[in-house]
């Protein structure tokens, strides 16, 4: 079957720093992609990794290793406004015609 | 770029019951999908269209699932004959191209009593 890995919760303080991981096994593999959802909220993207290696934008990064099927989102200087639900998803199909979706880690930021 | 505009967002219904949603993608964007949101899970992929063209259409969408996009650009997702089972949040989103992120509207939450 196809099924992405990722802890059901973190709990973390303002500034500190959290990585959260995603291991994947999936029939196809077509990137892994980040998404922040807070509640009553839409998905909103965050990052995207093709290839292996670290991709920063701002105080969010995201890395891959497709050997090892696995990757994580590291945020940085957390913030309260950081609480949130996150998942990670694979593209399983090529054009993005379909992602396979974790079950999304709760993320709370505590002062 | 006014964003993914779904209505209604939220929509109660007795079992039994048709009930239809509304998906305005972002303008240019070919690329429609239509997802199924239930609490503490992450989004499933119902169905894909590329400009008007259903392309693709998930085993979790039976029978009394149907989904339209008659003119490349807004789509409606209809279910017939409603159950409690229904109940979730559907999230439409849209993108322009291949690999480009999905961008998620506000969904429409049905609740099905």
């Amino acid at each position: 079957g196809q099924s992405l890995e990722q802890p059901s919760e973190v709990t973390a303080v303002e500034g500190a720093i959290v990585q959260i991981n995603c291991t994947y096994q999936t029939s196809g593999f077509y990137g892994l992609s980040w998404y922040q959802q807070h509640d009553g909220g839409a998905p909103t993207f965050l990052s995207y990794n093709a290839l292996d290696g670290l991709e920063e934008t701002g105080r969010f990064s995201s890395f891959l290793s497709r050997s090892d099927s696995y990757g994580y989102l590291l945020l940085q200087e957390l913030q309260m406004k950081d609480s949130a639900s996150y998942f990670c998803a694979v593209g399983n199909a090529g054009n993005n015609r379909k992602l396979i979706w974790g079950l999304g880690t709760s993320l709370a930021v505590n002062p | 770029d006014t964003g993914v505009s779904q209505n209604p967002r939220h929509k109660i219904t007795k079992r039994g019951q048709n009930v239809t949603f509304r998906c305005d993608p972002i303008s240019e964007h070919n690329r429609l999908y239509w997802y199924r949101q239930t609490l503490g899970q992450g989004p499933e992929f119902l169905t894909y269209f590329q400009n008007e063209a259903q392309l693709e259409k998930s085993r979790l969408l039976s029978d009394r699932f149907s989904a339209e996009r008659p003119k490349g650009s807004f789509s409606t997702l209809e279910i017939q004959r409603t159950e409690q089972g229904d109940s979730a949040m559907y999230l439409c989103a849209s993108t322009p191209g291949n690999n480009s992120p999905l961008h998620f509207g506000n969904g429409t939450r049905l609740t099905v009593t």
